[in-house]
């Protein structure tokens, strides 16, 4: 398996525009989970989806963040304003259930000037 | 809030001995413990977790100490090697709640050769 598959790996873009990041979980696994990591703040869970359904979404900043999963191989993260300080590294993980441990991608690295 | 602590920030040990890491929890709910290891541009990988029914669990030359008091618990790593090098992070969970991870603000190791 390819593991946890995060598109695109760098992304510049200018503040005000709409940043859509995507995830490919690992075949089978029935939650994901969307972290954010910067300097600042660390690891912080955005969103978490249970067979495609967001589950707990309490992380998310703002009502410019939104996460879709319209099927059990992708999800979206979508930023809609952007702003300089959504700069980060924002990472896909996803796992079999719960219990057992999830996966990472090797994330996005967001850029807005 | 900082849910989880951790510390040092950075650590610095020679090749052969023992790197030892902390974190301290506040949520006595929390029953999940794992160990995630990243390497630079790479996303976090799990390296061991512990339910705090046991108060140590080895893996190969890594070791989680578990104090549930003391809501304390430590990774040690033993004859550690330059290609340990890389941040750790603790990480905690609620019951039920597995990979919805509180992470620690992470340790950078550096193993001298």
């Amino acid at each position: 398996d390819a593991g946890v598959i995060q598109s695109p790996r760098h992304e510049v873009t200018e503040m005000g525009q709409e940043v859509t990041l995507r995830c490919k979980p690992i075949s089978g696994h029935n939650s994901l989970f969307w972290y954010r990591q910067t300097m600042m703040r660390g690891l912080e869970l955005l969103i978490y989806f249970n067979n495609n359904v967001p589950i707990d979404d309490s992380g998310m900043p703002e009502d410019r963040f939104s996460a879709k999963m319209p099927n059990a191989s992708f999800s979206t993260l979508k930023i809609q304003p952007s702003e300089p300080r959504d700069s980060a590294v924002y990472f896909c993980a996803s796992s079999l259930g719960l219990s057992i441990g999830a996966f990472f991608g090797q994330g996005t690295r967001l850029t807005v000037v | 809030q900082q849910q989880v602590k951790q510390s040092p920030q950075s650590l610095i040990v020679q090749k052969g001995g023992i790197s030892i890491i902390n974190c301290a929890y506040e949520n006595t709910a929390f029953d999940y413990f794992p160990w995630y290891q990243q390497f630079p541009g790479k996303g976090p990988a799990l390296l061991i977790a512990i339910r705090p029914d046991v108060s140590e669990k080895k893996e190969g030359r890594f070791t989680i100490s578990f104090n549930k008091s003391a809501k304390q618990f430590s990774l040690h790593i033993m004859d550690s090697q330059p290609g340990d090098s890389a941040t750790y992070f603790c990480a905690a969970s609620r019951p039920n709640a597995g990979n919805m991870l509180t992470f620690g603000g992470g340790t950078r190791l550096m193993v001298k050769p």
